[in-house]
């Protein structure tokens, strides 16, 4: 049983638009919601993280949107640029020495 | 800060040997760490986890003698896979967490790839 659904699998996007990457969880005792960034040949990267009584969290370029009725949280990234080119993962974890749950990533390629 | 460090980054050796992957947190004492198995474009896959001093625990269909996790201080977790096969090989990658809460974020390693021939 997958816990944290991840879509789409890749994405396509111009150069200086708007990357959405989304994930829906079915366990509500998760309480911690990050998203990693992982390049070839590297490890996942953490990039921003989310608790659920707050619903939108900004750093930078990237936003992360999180409804907790509807069980699902998004990743933002404005202006898009190639060197965000890179496999996302949203994860998510819940309270006590617990590992990290992830989606299955998404491939995103930005394209001048 | 949050720097995890994993040795070696390749690694190719024949089937049988065993190869031992070393993670260490450079800044920070990793009450916990984690080990993954990442095949090409797909997603982590948990392998174990290991607390300082104790004996790790494995993910169900992981083999415990064939994937020896002993993590004996809080800055240092090593994977030695034994009698290793082509089967086994794969890109590994190990993550460190400081602290019990699930506030704490878990940092990873850069990986090892392993290549058994």
């Amino acid at each position: 049983q997958q816990q944290v659904k991840q879509s789409p699998q890749s994405l396509i996007v111009q150069k200086g638009g708007i990357s959405i990457i989304n994930c829906a969880y079915e366990n509500t005792a998760f309480d911690y919601f990050p998203w990693y960034q992982q390049f070839p040949g590297k490890g996942p990267a953490l990039l921003i993280a989310i608790r659920p009584d707050v619903s939108e969290k900004k750093e930078g370029r990237f936003t992360i949107s999180f409804n907790k009725s509807a069980k699902q949280f998004s990743l933002h990234i404005m202006d898009s640029q190639p060197g965000d080119s890179a496999t996302y993962f949203c994860a998510a974890v819940y309270s006590g020495n617990t590992p990290l749950v992830f989606g299955k990533g998404t491939r995103l390629s930005v394209i001048a | 800060g949050a720097v995890v460090s994993q040795h070696p980054s390749w690694v190719i050796c024949k089937s049988g040997t065993s190869v031992k992957i070393e993670c260490r947190s450079l800044d920070f004492q990793a009450t916990t760490m984690f080990w993954y198995r990442q095949f090409p474009k797909q997603s982590l896959m948990l392998m174990a986890t290991s607390n300082e001093g104790s004996k790790a625990t494995y993910e169900q269909g992981v083999e415990k003698d064939k994937f020896l996790i002993n993590h004996a201080s809080l800055t240092l977790s090593t994977l030695t896979v034994t009698s290793a096969h082509p089967e086994d090989s794969s890109f590994y990658i190990c993550s460190a967490r400081y602290g019990g809460s699930s506030n704490q974020p878990q940092h990873f390693g850069d990986g090892t790839r392993l290549s058994i021939l």
